[in-house]
């Protein structure tokens, strides 16, 4: 059963970069087809797409956060990584990562979600 | 704004049958697989349908996914108070070049 874990700071500063770790376990991030996604709920709203990667390398963006957004693997530490730089408070919300066996978005593993905050 | 359009609520009582639906376009349900998941209060959503009318394993066959053109629907039978929750449909969105979500409907058991 795989299990995805995510972790990083609750608090940023506005212009700051927000960085989150998701590590995968119960499965390795090199195996298969799966891609590895990063997905965000704001308070008390829907859930927004924010990107994936797909075999390591391949990534593709929300095009309205592309030009702020990083996501990579490490695959020694069987995690994925998100990168959002100049953060503003409509960054503030709770980030999930999630896996999909297929194109997405038929996510069929999600992490717990962390609260990531934006403010002085 | 989501890109799909979903009532915000919707209710029914035990045992009865109620359907949530999900409205996109050409460039997202029209031509591409919907997506449901049931989101609890302070969990993580949870995949109910995919492909549009598959269930993944574990999910009771109260739960049922049906489109059409360019909307979809997501029915329970046999409401229970457990299916109270948030809804969402989801679909890859051609335009945007990946996945979209919409809104969320929060369903009541009365």
């Amino acid at each position: 059963q795989v299990q995805l874990q995510e972790s990083g700071p609750g608090l940023v500063k506005p212009s700051q970069t927000l960085s989150l770790t998701c590590t995968v376990s119960g499965g390795s991030i090199n195996s298969g087809d799966y891609y590895w996604s990063w997905i965000r709920q704001h308070p008390g709203k829907g859930l927004e797409w924010i990107g994936y990667i797909h075999y390591s390398v391949n990534t593709n963006y929300n095009p309205s956060l592309k030009s702020r957004l990083s996501i990579s693997v490490d695959t020694s530490k069987n995690h994925f990584s998100l990168k959002l730089s100049s953060v503003t408070a409509a960054d503030t919300a709770v980030y999930y990562c999630a896996s999909s066996w297929e194109l997405p978005p038929g996510f069929d593993y999600w992490g717990q979600g962390t609260l990531v905050t934006v403010s002085s | 704004q989501s890109v799909l359009t979903q009532p915000p609520s919707a209710s029914g009582t035990p045992g009865q049958r109620v359907t949530i639906s999900c409205s996109g376009s050409s460039s997202n349900i029209g031509t591409n697989f919907v997506y449901w998941y049931q989101q609890l209060p302070g969990t993580a959503p949870k995949l109910l349908i995919y492909r549009n009318n598959q269930r993944p394993s574990g999910v009771p066959d109260r739960f049922s996914g049906s489109k059409s053109g360019t909307s979809a629907s997501l029915a329970i039978s046999g409401l229970r108070s457990e299916d109270e929750s948030v809804y969402f449909c989801a679909s890859w969105d051609d335009s945007l070049s990946g996945p979209v979500f919409g809104g969320g409907t929060k369903l009541t058991v009365l």
